[in-house]
């Protein structure tokens, strides 16, 4: 297994641009979700989503759109970049039953210009 | 609302040097706490979770464990290799989220 694969590793973007993170797992896990990291603020939920054609906002969702369209992909959106955005961004996922433990990806980092 | 704090921000060890780091929270029924390691430029690791206070787990140097307001991971005769971010995180229902609170970590530093 893979486990979560995120691409791309970095990205440069101008503000008011547009792109999209993309983020995959091959454990058929049904719980996904969407990080943030900023230095001294710990991560933070931008969405999540608990399977295929479910999203729903997490702690700072503003600017992100999100969509499951399958149990293994959960992109995340950026509408119209803002410099606020600049952050390293890492996808998690866990099984939806139990006390599941979440595993994360390796991260993207965006700088916006 | 849902808190975690982590101390001490940054700690520098000598090569064997046993030392612990501390995890506070305050949350409403919690349901996991958990430790990951952080190596620069990566994801972050996952090493424990802890479910009820009195509970320990140990990894190899590694032994984490709980109380109703804390949990310690405590390194013993630590080495280089230990070096990295070390997060802990809560987890409780909330509106059916499954989202992990964060403290903002440990930067552990071990010296040869």
């Amino acid at each position: 297994n893979a486990g979560v694969t995120q691409t791309p590793k970095f990205q440069v973007l101008k503000t008011g641009q547009s792109m999209t993170l993309q983020c995959a797992q091959d454990m058929n896990h049904e719980y996904m979700s969407w990080y943030r990291q900023d230095p001294g603020m710990g991560l933070r939920l931008i969405h999540y989503s608990v399977g295929a054609g479910i999203t729903d906002q997490g702690e700072v969702p503003n600017g992100y759109n999100v969509s499951r369209s399958t149990t293994e992909d959960f992109p995340l959106r950026l509408l119209s970049a803002a410099p606020s955005q600049t952050s390293v961004y890492f996808c998690a996922s866990s099984i939806r039953q139990g006390k599941e433990t979440q595993y994360f990806g390796p991260g993207t980092r965006l700088l916006v210009l | 609302e849902d808190q975690v704090t982590q101390s001490p921000e940054a700690l520098r060890l000598q090569e064997g040097e046993s030392s612990s780091l501390n995890c506070s929270y305050t949350v409403s029924g919690l349901r996991g706490l958990f430790w990951y390691r952080q190596d620069p430029g990566k994801g972050p690791e996952f090493l424990f979770t802890l479910y009820s206070a009195g509970e320990e787990k140990e990894k190899e140097r590694l032994k984490a464990t709980l109380t109703k307001k804390e949990s310690f991971l405590h390194i013993t005769a630590p080495k280089p290799e230990d070096s990295a971010t070390y997060l802990c995180a809560v987890q409780a229902p909330k509106a059916g989220r499954r989202a992990l609170t964060f403290g903002s970590g440990t930067r552990l530093q071990v010296q040869p």
